[in-house]
């Protein structure tokens, strides 16, 4: 199976900061790798799919980057309701595989 | 409107066996897959498999070929996932996620559904 390696595992931030994560995939995925965001108590949503295509509902303060084997999520300025867990998956081969999150935190 | 709405939570024993539904309303149900994914708490997401509402085709993880099957009645608009030989390392939230191939794996979740293996 893909071994998906996302980091940080956890991230103490602030509203306006900057924020990258990355993924990580043991093979190339080509861009087969989307993002999700998941807050508390819910199902996560799609964010990016593609690597770098911004789905419906989410603002362009978000953006996916990168092919093969390294991926980057940014979030260019962090609003309050952007506090939740990230996960990466990629669905290039079976078993679809994600990675272990990045929880971000006040 | 589409919506994935699922069973409630369940509490089986080590051994047993657990059938969690998913129905679909607000669009054609045969003509999209749904996958199975679950979250032990505080652990990452693990895609279990899917199944396609049509063709009744499905792809299992190798992680739970030999205890998983996934069908659908069409009739109800509803998938199934049941997960034989339970154990502790079951018990996890198990979310459905309907599969648009022009965007991703799961353009529409269920609301969940909590398992609890314990004796």
């Amino acid at each position: 199976a893909i071994q998906m390696t996302q980091s940080p595992s956890s991230l103490s931030t602030s509203v306006g900061d900057r924020v990258t994560i990355t993924c990580r995939a043991s093979q190339d995925i080509r861009k087969a790798l989307d993002w999700y965001q998941q807050k508390p108590g819910k199902a996560p949503k799609v964010l990016i799919s593609a690597a770098s295509t911004l789905q419906s509902g989410f603002p362009s303060r978000f953006s996916g980057s990168g092919s093969g084997t390294d991926f980057t999520l940014t979030i260019s300025s962090l609003h309050p309701e952007d506090f939740a867990t990230y996960y990466c998956l990629q669905d290039f081969n079976y078993p679809y595989t994600f990675g272990q999150g990045t929880k971000l935190e006040i | 409107q589409v919506h994935l709405v699922q069973s409630g939570a369940e509490v089986k024993k080590p051994g047993a066996s657990v059938k969690v539904s998913c129905r679909a309303s607000g669009y054609t149900f045969t003509s999209y897959t749904i996958h199975w994914v679950r979250q032990a708490a505080g652990q990452r997401l693990e895609w279990v498999g899917w199944i396609n509402a049509g063709s009744d085709k499905v792809k299992y993880s190798e992680e739970f070929q030999d205890r998983v099957v996934m069908t659908r009645d069409t009739s109800a608009s509803t998938v199934y996932l049941e997960l034989s030989s339970l154990t502790s390392e079951d018990t996890a939230i198990y979310f459905c996620a309907r599969d648009n191939p022009l965007i991703a794996m799961g353009d529409y979740w269920g609301q969940g559904t909590l398992v609890t293996v314990s004796s």
